[in-house]
């Protein structure tokens, strides 16, 4: 079974359109994220969550939702898909937010295109 | 915010050949190192998680080595396979800031 896994893999799609992408974990962890992997290839952190609760919102246009129903999922909307917003984006997992035990377990990635 | 700087950006090496690469991280404020292996296309795949000054982690042929002084750790890879191929990620963590910055990585490409 895959510990992190996220879908689309890959996606395209037009500018203006609002997508999602999914994120699911099954390592029993309380820490949730999402990265984006920018033009640079800097792997950096968009949001953390914790048991459902958001920790960590860098900054990122509200045009990026991010949504825990429960603390094994994290799923990301974007609204109003701009071309930059073209990017890999990583979904990854932790024990605990902060400390020796956040080793990150990270998803596979998801492609998206914005044409 | 952390600034991680990895060297070289990329890496070109013979099968058996040693290798190493470095990171480099504000020693200010330490917290822990991470090391990960990232093969395009798949996860990226946690290597080691250091924490103390001197501390050295090994897995196989590859070690590693932590400087929190000075601010850097080397990756040793020992007699170079195909297999090591991947992108080698270092991410920093100080004790102000409770998620890891990542440098950009080094991309190791190993010939038969």
């Amino acid at each position: 079974d895959t510990a992190v896994s996220q879908t689309p893999k890959y996606l395209v799609t037009q500018m203006g359109n609002d997508k999602s992408i999914k994120c699911e974990q099954n390592l029993g962890h309380d820490t949730m994220y999402w990265y984006k992997q920018d033009s640079k290839k800097f792997l950096k952190i968009m949001f953390s969550y914790n048991n459902k609760e958001l920790i960590i919102n860098e900054t990122v246009p509200n045009r990026f939702s991010p949504k825990s129903p429960d603390k094994a999922h994290l799923n990301l909307h974007i609204n109003s898909l701009e071309l930059g917003d073209s990017a890999v984006y990583f979904c990854a997992s932790s024990q605990a937010l902060g400390g020796t035990r956040n080793t990150i377990y990270f998803g596979e990635g998801s492609w998206l295109t914005v044409v | 915010i952390l600034n991680v700087e990895q060297s070289p950006q990329s890496l070109h090496v013979q099968e058996g050949d040693s290798t190493n690469f470095t990171c480099s991280f504000p020693s200010s404020n330490f917290y822990a190192l991470h090391w990960y292996r990232w093969e395009t296309a798949k996860s990226p795949e946690a290597l080691f998680v250091m924490t103390l000054n001197g501390d050295e982690k090994k897995k196989g042929r590859i070690s590693a080595t932590l400087n929190t002084k000075e601010g850097y750790s080397y990756l040793y890879i020992k007699g170079s396979q195909p297999e090591d191929s991947a992108t080698y990620l270092c991410a920093s963590m100080n004790s102000g800031y409770s998620t890891l910055t990542f440098g950009k990585g080094t991309m190791l490409l190993v010939s038969p």
